[in-house]
């Protein structure tokens, strides 16, 4: 099955600064990505949707200048989390949807970002 | 909009008998049905989906569930529970075109 790779798995950074997870689509091409953000013991939280080559579309709530997403390539999209706060916190998952218009979604492992 | 509603936080069984986890949802037009699992510090793992055709969806790992049209539900259910199906299990709609969005999950439980 089509696979979609986050990088890094964790990441421990200090207040103020920035940090950027990556998110692939190993073998397949998605013109839409997905960030959701997902708290301890809940549901996953759409964040923004990324289309290549175009800017993200962010959910309402969500500053689209903090959490800054690029989709550069049909394989690739990155969230950018700037001048991250404890609050940030959490567990970032990507997803993937097929290019070939598979209706699934294909979800990356997810990164665990911690905040000091 | 879609929307998908899990009715319980927790489900417990014993390992060997059936199980049950519950999904409805709500949506215009056609839905897409999904279930996914997610294990401590993963991400989710696809275990069936329903887009169109048969009620009952056969997935992953003796995983089924049931489109109910009239009840818009579509639970999620294992004839044998094993004690490594303990995790987080998901419900998701879509509607054509849409973006898909989550239940607050359920965490199954089984017992030895």
């Amino acid at each position: 099955g089509a696979v979609v790779s986050q990088h890094p798995s964790r990441v421990i950074c200090k207040s103020g600064t920035s940090v950027k997870i990556e998110c692939r689509s190993l073998d397949f091409q998605a013109t839409t990505m997905f960030w959701y953000r997902q708290f301890p013991k809940k549901s996953l939280m759409l964040m923004a949707t990324s289309n290549e080559g175009s800017k993200a579309t962010y959910e309402q709530g969500v500053e689209k200048d903090k959490f800054l997403i690029n989709h550069a390539s049909l394989t690739l999209s990155t969230l950018t989390v700037t001048s991250a706060h404890p609050e940030d916190s959490s567990f970032y998952i990507c997803s993937a949807r097929d290019l070939r218009g598979d209706y699934e979604q294909y979800f990356g492992p997810g990164t665990r970002l911690t905040v000091t | 909009a879609q929307s998908v509603a899990q009715p319980e936080d927790q489900v417990n069984v014993a390992e060997g008998n059936p199980l049950t986890v519950k999904c409805t949802y709500s949506v215009s037009g056609n839905p897409y049905l999904f279930w996914y699992v997610q294990y401590p510090n993963r991400g989710l793992q696809f275990l069936l989906k329903y887009i169109t055709g048969d009620n009952l969806v056969k997935g992953s790992y003796g995983f089924e569930a049931e489109f109910n049209k009239s009840q818009t539900s579509f639970h999620l259910k294992k004839p044998s529970a094993l004690v490594s199906d303990s995790a987080l299990y998901f419900c998701a709609v879509r509607d054509q075109g849409g973006d898909m969005r989550f239940g607050a999950g359920t965490r199954l439980t089984v017992k030895p």
